[in-house]
């Protein structure tokens, strides 16, 4: 079965401009989750979408927001951006329902100069 | 989520068995352990999961201490394609990839 996808790979953007990020999870996988990862950091947490609804949240600014379409494809946004929001962005899909491996997509690479 | 420790880097020859280790002392009871890899510039994969018994499957084994304080994750016969880092995380079951928190990792080289 097709793995999860995630668009686009990478992404150039000036500071202050705002970004849009796509997860489509596997087939029948309804929890969206996303990750930031910089060198400094490591992978970080930033949330998860349940059928259309956020269940968790890390602790991130406001600037980053996500929502989770019916089809459970979700989306996350940055705003405003910063430098220091350059980073390998990961969404992970998983199925609800008794333990089943997390599956995480190649990631978005975004560059904000 | 316990916090865990890992040494930051290991070597190992091409063929021999990687032995990883991971100190969670601080592990509670509902708490199960779980190891990703990440390959460079990948997104993590999930290797293997357990609560107090050793497990197996296709890509390596679990060993659990009977304290639970920690575990050694068991690449019976490493490759080159095992280079990548290695993440020991515990957290309860809840079967998503929620709120997994993410050391810093083992990173194996695999040499030949």
């Amino acid at each position: 079965k097709a793995g999860v996808t995630q668009t686009p790979r990478y992404l150039i953007k000036t500071r202050g401009q705002q970004v849009t990020l796509s997860c489509s999870p596997i087939s029948g996988h309804r929890s969206v989750s996303w990750y930031q990862q910089t060198p400094g950091q490591g992978l970080q947490f930033l949330f998860e979408y349940f059928s259309e609804t956020q269940r968790n949240k890390g602790n991130f600014p406001g600037r980053f927001s996500g929502r989770q379409f019916s089809n459970s494809r979700s989306e996350m946004n940055v705003s405003t951006l910063e430098l220091g929001d350059s980073a390998l962005y990961l969404c992970a899909s998983s199925f609800i329902g008794g333990f089943t491996e997390a599956f995480f997509g190649q990631g978005t690479r975004l560059t904000v100069v | 989520d316990a916090k865990t420790t890992q040494p930051p880097s290991m070597d190992c020859a091409e063929g021999r068995a990687a032995n990883l280790p991971c100190n969670h002392s601080t592990i509670s009871g509902n708490e199960y352990v779980y190891w990703y890899r990440q390959i460079h510039s990948q997104g993590p994969q999930y290797i293997i999961h357990g609560l107090k018994n050793n497990e197996t499957n296709e890509m390596a084994s679990l060993i659990i201490t009977e304290d639970r304080k920690s575990s050694t994750l068991i690449l019976p016969q490493a490759s080159l394609r095992d280079t990548a880092v290695y993440y020991c995380i515990v957290r309860p079951d809840t079967g998503t990839a929620s709120k997994l928190t993410f050391g810093t990792g083992t990173r194996l080289q695999v040499t030949l």
